[in-house]
Formats: structure tokens, C-alpha cells, sequence
């Protein structure tokens, strides 16, 4: 199973939005509507920002949403912050019954 | 709140064995509906599952991985733990053991990792 595509970075200034994309196959992200993704600032563990593509965990601000098209999924930050600064990942379930996830975005706040 | 940690040495040499414990907090591995797993990340790069289990024992692999993976839970203890075989170089990363709702793997708990070097 490939990993999934991100961009290696994007970036914004503070109050921007921005947009990144994840792009599978149909096998993955077109077949099921379980893409995650998941925010990892510097030295810490990864933590879950939405699941099921566009749902928030309690305590994720609505700042962050998720979408997705054909074999694409996409977050969106809006209002960005400089605590928005850190690394997403996408996953999604796949075929194989297994997960898989994409290569990482660094998101820098200008 | 539920937490978990990891646990294991930090350096092994190659061709050897990898364990690593994941102790659950706040939580059961026995809780229905819930599967734990781990994943890794070598330095600078990006995730990878590994594999996950449920606590009736009921297991699933990374197939990149399978032949070299052995995961175990003991409830007893509120624990679960990976084996990793023969490993080499590419294996060096930060190993964290998570949670995930069903069969979905979508991780809302994770551990807060252990870097897991291999060298002579």
C-alpha cells in the first residue's frame, strides 16, 4: 500500500487560511469516508484533528475543517494561528483493510 | 483521562530483537470496541502503522511488516506489547503505541513515544 500524497510544506500568515490536500487512490480516500488527520508540532506526538473526514474530537477549534473529493481529501485552516505551526498527517482506511498514511505537510506560520 | 506509555530499551543491536510495552492508564485494553496499536517514525520522516490488536487477541499487520511482527496484549496487567525481528538500521525510529476506535484506525490516543535506535 503507497503512502498517501501531501505537499512537503505550505504556509500562511496569521489570520490566513490554508488548504492541504491528500490524495489517494480508489482504493483508499475514494472508496471510504474514514480519512483522519492529525497535527504534530515539534518533539510531541501526534494528536487527532478530525476523523470520518470532516468530524472534530471534542476540544479541536472549528478553525480546523475536513473535506473530500474523488480520491482527495483536504484540511483547511482558517484564522491561522501561530500555534497552527507543526507537521499534518492524512490517513485512511484502505482495502486491505489496513491504514495508511501520507507523507507529512510542514505548515509554517509566517 | 486515558494515558499511554511506552516502554522498552532504547538501543538495540541489529539482527535482534525489538520489545516494546505499552502500559494503558485511565482506560482497559479490554474495553469493547476499542483496538490499541502501534506506529512509528524514523527520525525526520512520516508515519507508519505497524499493527494493532484487540484485546480477545485478534490481531492485524502491516504486510510490509507481518513477517517480522508479533503483538501481544495481557489484560492482567493493562498492557500490550510489540516484537520486531531482525531489525537493521531502517528500523531506528520513534515507536508510539495508540488507540483507535473499531476498525477504523482512527487514532485518538497516542503515547508519547520512545525513540528506539539500532546499532552495534
Amino acid at each position: 500500500q503507497s503512502a498517501l500524497t501531501q505537499p512537503p510544506s505550505v504556509s500562511g500568515s496569521p489570520g490566513q487560511s490554508v488548504t492541504i490536500s491528500c490524495t489517494g487512490t480508489s482504493s483508499d480516500i475514494g472508496r471510504y469516508n474514514r480519512v483522519s488527520w492529525y497535527q504534530q508540532p515539534p518533539g510531541t506526538a501526534p494528536k487527532l484533528m478530525i476523523y470520518e473526514v470532516s468530524n472534530r474530537p471534542s476540544g479541536v477549534p472549528d478553525r480546523f475543517s475536513g473535506s473530500k473529493s474523488g480520491n482527495t481529501a483536504s484540511l483547511t485552516i482558517s484564522g491561522l494561528q501561530a500555534e497552527d505551526e507543526a507537521d499534518y498527517y492524512c490517513s485512511s482506511y484502505t482495502s486491505s483493510n489496513t491504514p495508511v498514511f501520507g507523507g507529512g505537510t510542514k505548515l509554517t506560520v509566517l | 483521562q486515558l494515558q499511554l506509555q511506552e516502554s522498552g530499551p532504547g538501543l538495540v543491536k541489529p539482527s535482534e530483537t525489538l520489545s516494546l510495552t505499552c502500559t494503558v492508564s485511565g482506560g482497559s485494553v479490554s474495553s469493547r470496541g476499542y483496538f490499541w496499536g502501534w506506529i512509528r517514525q524514523p527520525p525526520g520522516k512520516g508515519l507508519e502503522w505497524i499493527a494493532s490488536i484487540y484485546y480477545s487477541g485478534s490481531t492485524s499487520y502491516n504486510p510490509s511488516l507481518k513477517s517480522r511482527v508479533t503483538l501481544s496484549a495481557d489484560t492482567s496487567k493493562n498492557q500490550f506489547s510489540v516484537k520486531l525481528t531482525s531489525v537493521t538500521a531502517a528500523d531506528t525510529a520513534v515507536y508510539y503505541c495508540a488507540r483507535h476506535a473499531s476498525g477504523w484506525y482512527e487514532f485518538d490516543y497516542w503515547g508519547q513515544g520512545t525513540l528506539v535506535t539500532v546499532s552495534s
